[in-house]
């Protein structure tokens, strides 16, 4: 089976640009999570969507949205880019969206803000 | 607040040699614990969890106690072997959180040398 993919692998963008990232859950997966992993740290919680609903948000701005769709993928949209927006995004899926349901993540997309 | 705090990597040990990569944690209430690993090229994969106080979780080899009375969530191997080379994230998701939140480490990078 294939697990949880993302698209683009990798993306230049310059400040002041929008960006939309997708990403693709493992079949039969309903709730999908995004985090932020800046170089040398571990990664940051943005948000959570189960069943095409905002279950949860972390401490990011408002330039930070996301939907989920209702085959259950979803996109990662940032607005007014900024240089400290650079990073490696990851997308996590689970069956459910319980708290310690297992969440599998895909490779990720590299973000770059000149 | 909710926080992980790891030992400074990087750590470099011989093959065979015996592992420990400390982590203690910042929570209210009765978090659970993870521990995941970034293998080069990959994504985060779940490498071993404990929900509650005293629980040893255990994966290929590794094990980690939740010791509640230290914060603690030491990670360790017996006997390492080159392709556990990686980079090894201690995670926590806080209790009474309705969403899939961890809050992750910074992350520890280990290479083992034949």
């Amino acid at each position: 089976d294939a697990g949880v993919t993302q698209s683009p692998t990798h993306l230049i963008k310059t400040r002041g640009q929008q960006v939309t990232l997708r990403c693709s859950p493992i079949s039969g997966h309903k709730s999908v999570s995004w985090y932020q992993q800046v170089l040398g740290q571990g990664p940051q919680f943005i948000f959570q969507y189960y069943e095409k609903e905002e279950r949860g948000r972390g401490n990011f701005p408002d330039r930070f949205s996301a939907r989920q769709f209702p085959n259950y993928s979803s996109e990662l949209n940032v607005n007014a880019l900024l240089l400290g927006d650079s990073a490696l995004y990851l997308c996590a899926s689970s069956l459910g969206g319980a708290p310690l349901d297992e969440q599998f993540f895909g490779p990720g997309t590299r973000l770059t803000v000149l | 607040g909710n926080s992980v705090t790891q030992m400074e990597g990087p750590v470099t040990l011989s093959e065979e040699a015996f592992l420990t990569i400390n982590c203690t944690y910042t929570a209210t209430g009765y978090p659970s614990l993870f521990w995941y690993v970034q293998y080069p090229g990959e994504g985060l994969q779940l490498l071993l969890k404990a929900t509650k106080a005293d629980d040893k979780g255990s994966n290929k080899g590794f094990e980690a106690t939740y010791r509640k009375e230290t914060t603690s969530f030491h990670l360790e191997k017996g006997s390492v072997q080159v392709s556990d080379s990686a980079v090894y994230f201690c995670a926590l998701s806080p209790w009474g959180q309705g969403a899939q939140k961890l809050v992750f480490g910074q992350g520890t990078r280990l290479t083992i040398n034949p």
